[in-house]
């Protein structure tokens, strides 16, 4: 079984709306996860990660999330959503080198 | 500018063909990777490597191997390809930080079509 789930193949928001990807860990242990973003034709970039420390982690592009260890989730937010976000949303494991599989977020005009 | 390089952005090869992925890394990164990018099935593991000449296997070793000569050099080999290989390569590496918490930096991707 994969350690983080992505449970919405697709989220999509209208432009200034708050935005959230959604994901979920199964880690054993202290989890190192972190959020990569794809814009179309291009590599990864990283985001942000959570290591240890504060449960609100800042990252890229204006882009947070937050660690929850009681509900094992680390949900990507955004307060303010733009076109140029539309792009797909990987949350990781770092542990096992492992990824979920993927969300697409769409940011309609 | 950090920078990870992929020699092939397409590669079309025929089945039963030899296929040479390239990776270089200009970081001096200890760690590297090979992923598989399938639309619906997000990025599996194939091979990583800690070190020059140490190789670990991944989610999905099966049909690949990997060799790591040179610290900045990662190369993903298919010894004979099947169309079931067909996929976008994305090589990656990270520093070594002593638990894996270094962030992946990846290269643009390798699109192989096998026919």
């Amino acid at each position: 079984a994969q350690s983080v789930a992505q449970p919405e193949d697709q989220v999509n928001v209208a432009e200034g709306n708050p935005l959230t990807v959604k994901c979920t860990y199964s880690v054993s242990g202290n989890p190192y996860l972190f959020w990569y973003v794809q814009y179309p034709n291009r590599g990864l970039q990283f985001l942000l990660k959570y290591i240890t420390g504060d449960n609100l982690v800042k990252g890229s592009y204006g882009f947070e999330a937050e660690f929850n260890k009681s509900q094992t989730s680390f949900h990507l937010k955004k307060p303010s959503a733009l076109v140029s976000d539309s792009a797909l949303y990987f949350c990781a494991d770092a542990g096992k080198s492992t990824f979920g599989d993927g969300t697409t977020l769409t940011v309609k005009p | 500018d950090v920078k990870v390089t992929q020699s092939s952005r397409y590669l079309v090869k025929r089945t039963g063909e030899k296929v040479f992925l390239e990776c270089v890394q200009d970081m001096d990164h200890e760690n590297m990777f090979w992923y598989r990018q399938d639309p619906g099935l997000g990025l599996r593991l194939i091979y990583f490597s800690y070190d020059v000449k140490m190789k670990e296997k991944g989610d999905i070793p099966e049909g690949y191997s990997v060799s790591r000569e040179k610290k900045e050099r990662f190369s993903l080999i298919l010894e004979s390809a099947s169309t079931n290989q067909t996929s976008m390569y994305l090589c990656a590496s990270s520093k070594w930080t002593g638990g894996n918490t270094g962030e992946l930096f990846f290269g643009e991707g390798s699109r192989l079509t096998v026919l």
